[in-house]
């Protein structure tokens, strides 16, 4: 069974610094996707970045990136120039692209952005 | 485009009574999914269906949950009788494919009292 592991429960971070969010996952597939979700106060569920497992570049959507380690089993989130609407719950989640569109959530980092 | 939609967005029951949430997934999407958020489960699968057809149900709790979707612009999840422990945010979205991605609602928050 495939597990999504985030082992940051909270952190924070200064506006205009950057933050690194961390992700590890454990599964024997070679074929996945990996996901970063935001969850705002809102409670709405907002895409960040997505990653297919088979590329080797690190997905980038503007100051957001990604630290794929598929070796390692590490997918971490790098937001840079840190603005206070970046204020969320954060999920890592995996999805094994033989298992159609099951998405396997992390635990969540609740990120503070302080002005 | 107006994005998935859900309704109600927070239900208050007592237990023992029935509820239907109910789904309307992006036009053109051909795969609908329903999540529950708890404390302490976190965001977990239910069940998503792939062309209107259930292909995974292995999350759905118990009995007394059901999901349907009669067609691809609806679904509906129905728990009954509802218990406490029901209590939770309710997600559905929805994705081009099976393995695209997905794009949530904006949940709804029930209360079984």
């Amino acid at each position: 069974a495939q597990t999504v592991t985030q082992s940051q429960p909270e952190m924070s971070v200064q506006e205009a610094e950057t933050v690194t969010l961390s992700c590890t996952y454990d599964t024997s597939e070679n074929n996945y996707y990996l996901f970063w979700y935001k969850q705002p106060p809102s409670r709405q569920m907002i895409l960040v970045i997505r990653q297919e497992a088979y590329k080797q570049q690190n997905a980038t959507e503007n100051r957001f990136s990604v630290n794929f380690q598929k070796a390692a089993k590490s997918f971490s989130l790098k937001i840079s120039d840190s603005q206070l609407g970046d204020t969320a719950m954060y999920f890592c989640a995996f999805m094994n692209n033989n298992q159609g569109g099951k998405l396997i959530f992390g635990q969540g980092t609740e990120l503070s952005v302080k002005p | 485009d107006a994005g998935v939609i859900q309704s109600p967005r927070h239900e208050v029951t007592e237990m023992g009574q029935e509820v239907t949430l109910r789904c309307k997934p992006i036009s053109g999407h051909n795969s609908l999914f329903w999540y529950r958020q708890t404390m302490m489960r976190g965001l977990e699968l239910l069940i998503y269906f792939n062309n209107n057809v259930p292909i995974d149900d292995s999350g759905m709790p118990e009995d007394r949950f059901s999901a349907k979707m009669p067609n691809a612009s609806f679904s509906t999840l129905k728990i009954q009788p509802s218990e406490p422990r029901d209590s939770a945010v309710y997600f559905c979205a929805s994705s081009k494919d099976s393995k695209g991605e997905q794009y949530f609602g904006p949940g709804t928050r029930l209360t079984v009292t």
